[in-house]
């Protein structure tokens, strides 16, 4: 079974510039999550889709900051216009819909951002 | 304060090593504990799963958790260097729809041959 992967591995792009960050979940998994963890800080939470609906976007910092899920496949995470704390590594995760008490989250790569 | 504190390290050990890595948490509703494994580079891999007080083994790797202190621990026993990596712990609650984890900021472990 192929893993959750993440497009790009890493993008470097300055400040006021548009960058899009895409996520292919496990194929069959409906909940697909993005986290994010920035420089000397913990991995936190951004939102959590289910399938192609935002079950939750508490964690996204602000309004430059804008998550689809076309279809329930895959996601993409547009920030726009960047800023320069911004940048760190953005994680995605994915699970089946299997109960709460059985969840597991399997996380992509990541996509390395730096914004100058 | 954080919800979730976690030893930062490095914690260097010698091959062959037991290795404790602990968490702290301050959230009651926190119900479900999980340690992730991360290689640099890569993205956290889940090791351990567990939803109830107590010892989960799995091979060299045992989690503990006690939730009347609000403790979770690792352990790791006869480490390998293939063991080093970034450990971090993870939470979440159980009640409604929030399936989001919560981290601790990590422990760099390296075992050295």
């Amino acid at each position: 079974e192929a893993g959750v992967t993440q497009f790009p591995s890493h993008s470097v792009i300055e400040k006021g510039q548009t960058v899009t960050l895409r996520c292919d979940p496990i194929s069959g998994h409906d909940n697909l999550y993005w986290y994010r963890r920035v420089m000397g800080k913990e991995i936190k939470f951004l939102l959590h889709f289910v399938k192609e609906s935002k079950q939750d976007e508490s964690g996204m910092p602000n309004n430059r900051f804008l998550a689809e899920r076309t279809g329930g496949t895959y996601s993409t995470l547009k920030v726009q216009p960047a800023e320069l704390e911004d940048s760190g590594v953005y994680f995605c995760a994915s699970s089946r819909n299997r109960g709460q008490i059985q969840e597991t989250q399997y996380f992509g790569p990541g996509t390395r951002l730096l914004v100058l | 304060q954080k919800e979730v504190e976690q030893d930062p390290g490095p914690l260097s050990v010698p091959e062959g090593a037991i290795v404790s890595l602990n968490c702290t948490y301050s959230n009651s509703a926190f119900q479900y504990f999980m340690w992730y494994r991360q290689y640099s580079r890569k993205g956290p891999e889940l090791l351990m799963y567990t939803y109830s007080s107590g010892n989960k083994e799995d091979g060299r790797f045992t989690a503990q958790v006690d939730k009347s202190s609000k403790y979770i621990s690792l352990f790791i026993r006869d480490s390998q260097p293939s063991d080093s990596a970034t450990y971090l712990c993870a939470m979440r609650v159980s009640s409604g729809s929030a399936r989001q984890l919560t981290f601790g900021s990590g422990t760099q472990l390296t075992v050295l041959p």
